[in-house]
């Protein structure tokens, strides 16, 4: 199986700030990364896909990046609404993981 | 729209089945492929299963051979069949479409207790 290690597992911020979450894939995964959003009581959202590319109707203050097996979430100029958990996930092979999760919350 | 809707009881028994099902509206589940994914207390998010287009399907190896995953195109329905449940089993269970998952149901809480 291909573990995902995500950092930090916590992040406080403030509105306006620019913050990054980290994964590391325990073997390459050709950039079929993506990254979700996930607020209480609500399903994850998608975000990220193919490690860069941006998933319809999602600002553009949220960006992906890496290859191999280090990939990263940027979000900049942190607004209300993204103070949220994120995950990423290894969509190259089954079993598909995710990562142990990012939980942002302002400061 | 692509939506989804799991259904199902929020409530099973130790050592019982665990059925869930997941209505889709939008999009036909002959297409692309649809998964179940579960979110436990704690956090952690664990990939179950899917089923393909054409009905074959791939399981998590940590779930063994306690799950199925079956549909029914005429309904545009697939459905989540998890055997012999224990209390680790309690989760919020979701299902989603394609390997990156763009669409996902509203999940529904499954507690196992007696």
């Amino acid at each position: 199986d291909i573990q995902m290690t995500q950092s930090p597992a916590s992040l406080s911020a403030s509105l306006g700030e620019t913050v990054t979450i980290e994964c590391l894939a325990s073997e390459d995964i050709y950039d079929i990364l993506a990254w979700y959003q996930q607020k209480p009581g609500k399903s994850p959202q998608l975000l990220i896909y193919d490690a860069s590319s941006l998933h319809t109707g999602v600002p553009s203050r949220f960006s992906g990046s890496g290859s191999g097996t280090q990939y990263s979430l940027k979000i900049n100029s942190l607004q209300p609404e993204d103070f949220a958990s994120y995950y990423c996930q290894n969509g190259l092979s089954a079993p598909l993981t995710f990562g142990s999760g990012t939980k942002l919350e302002i400061k | 729209e692509v939506q989804l809707q799991e259904s199902g009881p929020g409530l099973v028994k130790p050592s019982q089945s665990l059925s869930l099902t997941c209505s889709v509206t939008g999009y036909s589940i002959t297409s692309n492929y649809w998964g179940w994914i579960r979110k436990f207390p704690g956090n952690k998010m664990e990939w179950m299963g899917y089923i393909s287009y054409s009905g074959s399907t791939s399981y998590n190896p940590s779930l063994k051979s306690r799950i199925s995953i079956t549909r029914d195109t005429s309904k545009n329905q697939f459905f989540l069949q998890l055997n012999s449940v224990t209390t680790e089993d309690t989760a919020t269970y979701y299902c989603a479409r394609r390997r990156v998952f763009d669409y996902w149901g509203q999940g529904v809480m499954v507690t196992v207790s007696s």
